[in-house]
């Protein structure tokens, strides 16, 4: 049973526009939420978070917003650069003030087009 | 550079053999997690030690133990490997076992592990 879910396998973008890639997540428990970036070869680097008491966390061209009603969130680069491609996995915990591991999604394959 | 080493970088390995996974956190980390990833999987936890202690337990088989030492490294062993344990194997840390999501994990490059 997946509880963090990232539906799109890949996306495609141009260099210069928005890409938005998105994650949906089952466990009401969960309140911290992050995107972590991942290049071949290479351990996933931390990219941006967000708590469960915001609905928006934004870091230079990283935004991350949060809808806890529909248990979705995503993440917006813009503008987006051909250096942005690579997976991106989404992680969510319950671990406020707690101790739980990370749930981490697939990822999404970004590919920045120039 | 996220601070956190791993070795080997690569590992290929029989069926039915047993392998040892090592990491060393960052300075000051006193949290290592060891997290699985599969083909076209995402990462699935499997264990973490605080301070030389266990703290948490995910997916982990029987068949896998790990350990962290006095120095804070740590070593995931894995026994009796099937051709479905083909995979990276990373390890991350974090500052304390308590705060682990207030202050994000830091991965290593992982190993990537072969059972032929």
């Amino acid at each position: 049973d997946q509880q963090v879910k990232q539906n799109s396998p890949s996306l495609s973008v141009q260099e210069g526009r928005i890409s938005i890639l998105n994650c949906d997540y089952t466990n009401s428990m969960f309140d911290y939420f992050l995107w972590y970036k991942k290049y071949p070869a290479e351990g996933p680097t931390f990219l941006i978070s967000i708590s469960s008491i915001k609905d928006k966390n934004e870091d230079g061209r990283f935004t991350v917003f949060l809808n806890k009603s529909a248990k979705h969130l995503s993440l917006h680069i813009v503008p987006s650069q051909p250096g942005d491609s690579a997976v991106y996995f989404c992680a969510a915990s319950g671990s406020w003030g707690g101790n739980t591991p990370l749930v981490f999604g697939k990822g999404t394959r970004l590919s920045v087009i120039a | 550079d996220s601070g956190v080493t791993q070795t080997p970088k690569h590992l290929i390995t029989a069926t039915g053999q047993r392998v040892t996974l090592r990491c060393s956190p960052r300075s000051g980390d006193l949290s290592v997690y060891w997290y699985q990833q599969s083909l076209d999987q995402g990462l699935q936890f499997l264990i973490q030690y605080y301070n030389g202690e266990e703290r948490a337990k995910g997916n982990i088989l029987e068949r896998f133990s790990a350990q962290q030492f006095p120095d804070l490294h740590s070593e995931l062993n894995l026994s009796s490997l099937e051709l479905g344990d083909s995979a990276l194997y990373f390890c991350a840390s974090s500052v304390g076992g308590d705060k682990f999501a207030t202050t994000e994990a830091f991965f290593g490059q992982g190993t990537r592990l072969t059972v032929v």
